[in-house]
């Protein structure tokens, strides 16, 4: 089974209005991290946000917004007020296992923000 | 200026030349591990060390070895490379976690290989 699922390979949203990425994941394990990464087209991997598997309050930064459900498995990544900059693959990962070893991605989702 | 660098950025070899990719990080971190970027797949881990002579296999590591010897260097080692490993590579780093809690990886800028 896929650890970090991305079901939404691509998307578009309108400048200045929100959008929501979605990923579910897979762990038995009760201390888990959950991140996000962005990607723009030049290729490095820039770190976003991170949730704790015990955190109770959803992680926020800046205009980045994680919604943690955990008895879904899920944690979306929400941006506020999109900007042409945004525009790059987000990808969802994981970190389990014993001292967080094992880091697991997603598949990743392309977003494309129109002017 | 904190930051994991990564050499070489680009290279392009033949089927069985054995390559190595250097990776440093200035942080201090306990925990490196290399992933590749293949499209549809995202990142996958390759290797993770989690302290100096302490390495351990992540979900791809066929046709790989790594090693650490210093704790700021994690080399990729590619005995017999093959075209199946024509990929981008990225090394990572960070503290190791403490209970509760997990910290976020910095990545290198990358590597693109292409094996011939």
């Amino acid at each position: 089974a896929q650890k970090i699922t991305q079901t939404q390979p691509g998307m578009f949203v309108q400048e200045k209005e929100a959008v929501t990425l979605d990923c579910t994941y897979d762990t038995s394990d009760q201390s888990y991290g959950l991140f996000w990464y962005k990607q723009p087209s030049s290729g490095e991997m820039i770190f976003l946000i991170y949730q704790g598997s015990y955190d109770e309050q959803n992680a926020t930064e800046g205009r980045y917004s994680l919604n943690f459900q955990k008895a879904r498995k899920s944690a979306n990544l929400v941006i506020s007020a999109s900007q042409l900059g945004d525009s790059a693959m987000y990808f969802c990962a994981m970190r389990e296992g014993y001292n967080f070893n094992k880091f697991y991605f997603g598949s990743g989702t392309k977003l494309n923000v129109k002017p | 200026e904190a930051q994991v660098t990564q050499n070489p950025r680009y290279l392009i070899t033949v089927t069985g030349k054995k390559l190595t990719v250097t990776c440093s990080q200035n942080m201090n971190h306990e925990y490196m591990s290399w992933y590749r970027q293949d499209p549809g797949l995202g990142l996958r881990q390759i290797y993770y060390s989690m302290n100096v002579e302490v390495t351990d296999k992540g979900d791809v590591p066929e046709g790989y070895k790594v090693s650490r010897k210093e704790k700021r260097n994690f080399p990729l080692i590619l005995e017999s490379p093959s075209p199946n490993q024509t990929s981008l590579y990225f090394c990572a780093s960070s503290f190791l976690a403490l209970a509760g809690g997990a910290y976020e990886q910095y990545f290198g800028p990358g590597t693109r290989l292409t094996v011939t």
